[in-house]
């Protein structure tokens, strides 16, 4: 089965950038969806079809895919910035979810 | 506006089936291209997608799990109906459901979610 691999963990400075990873295979062959979620709350989704926003997700998210990573950006990090991030694709008629980063705002 | 709310028991025993209801308003499963997922998460774990119904009434789920689960829907009631058989403790997770439509060549994000449902498998 395909697998996601994300780091378990980003720190960042409040204003700087973080990048989150997701690596599979060939994955750049495949779209990308990006979550967050934060405490107690349901995921949201803030990055479709590898570097779409959703409407009300702010332009400091990014996403880009290609090769065996994918990556979502988050530029001039803020407080409220501070979650879990899973990446997420479909193979083969099934959806496979990272294993999730967790965000931590300095 | 588009909103979907999960409903079912919080607590189920051991080898009980579990019946997960997703009821949602603004939009319509009869559409062209528009699916629901279900997904669930353990505490302090990550999601794990379960299964999924589309617009014409095909289904796919989890691999590790399709022999126990079952989704069905009611397009008159705007109801996405998940069964869970041979329920154990290990499935206790937060249960969410989500709109997931298609996009122009292939299916894309879950852009709506529900705000899930805990459900605890104990004896």
């Amino acid at each position: 089965s395909y697998v996601l691999t994300q780091p378990p963990s980003v720190s960042v400075a409040p204003g700087k950038t973080a990048r989150i990873t997701c690596g599979g295979n060939n994955i750049g062959s495949k779209s990308v969806h990006w979550y967050q979620q934060k405490p107690g709350q349901a995921p949201v989704l803030v990055i479709y079809y590898d570097s779409d926003r959703p409407s009300g997700i702010p332009e400091r998210f990014s996403g880009s895919n290609s090769g065996n990573t994918a990556t979502l950006t988050i530029s001039r990090v803020e407080a409220g910035d501070e979650a879990d991030y899973y990446c997420q694709v479909w193979d083969s008629s099934s959806c496979v979810f990272g294993t999730g980063t967790k965000v931590t705002v300095l | 506006q588009v909103t979907l709310r999960e409903s079912g028991p919080a607590l189920v025993k051991p080898t009980q089936t579990l019946t997960l209801t997703c009821t949602f308003s603004g939009f319509s499963l009869s559409t062209s291209g528009m699916c629901v997922s279900w997904i669930r998460q353990p505490p302090g774990k990550a999601l794990e997608w379960l299964a999924l119904i589309d617009w014409d009434d095909d289904k796919y789920y989890s691999t590790s799990l399709k022999t126990r689960l079952t989704i069905s829907k009611d397009t008159s009631k705007n109801q996405v109906v998940l069964t869970m058989t041979n329920m154990d403790p290990v499935d206790t997770a937060t249960y969410y459901c989500a709109r997931t439509p298609w996009g122009d060549d292939d299916i894309g994000g879950m852009d709506v979610w529900g705000k899930g449902t805990t459900v605890t498998v104990s004896s």
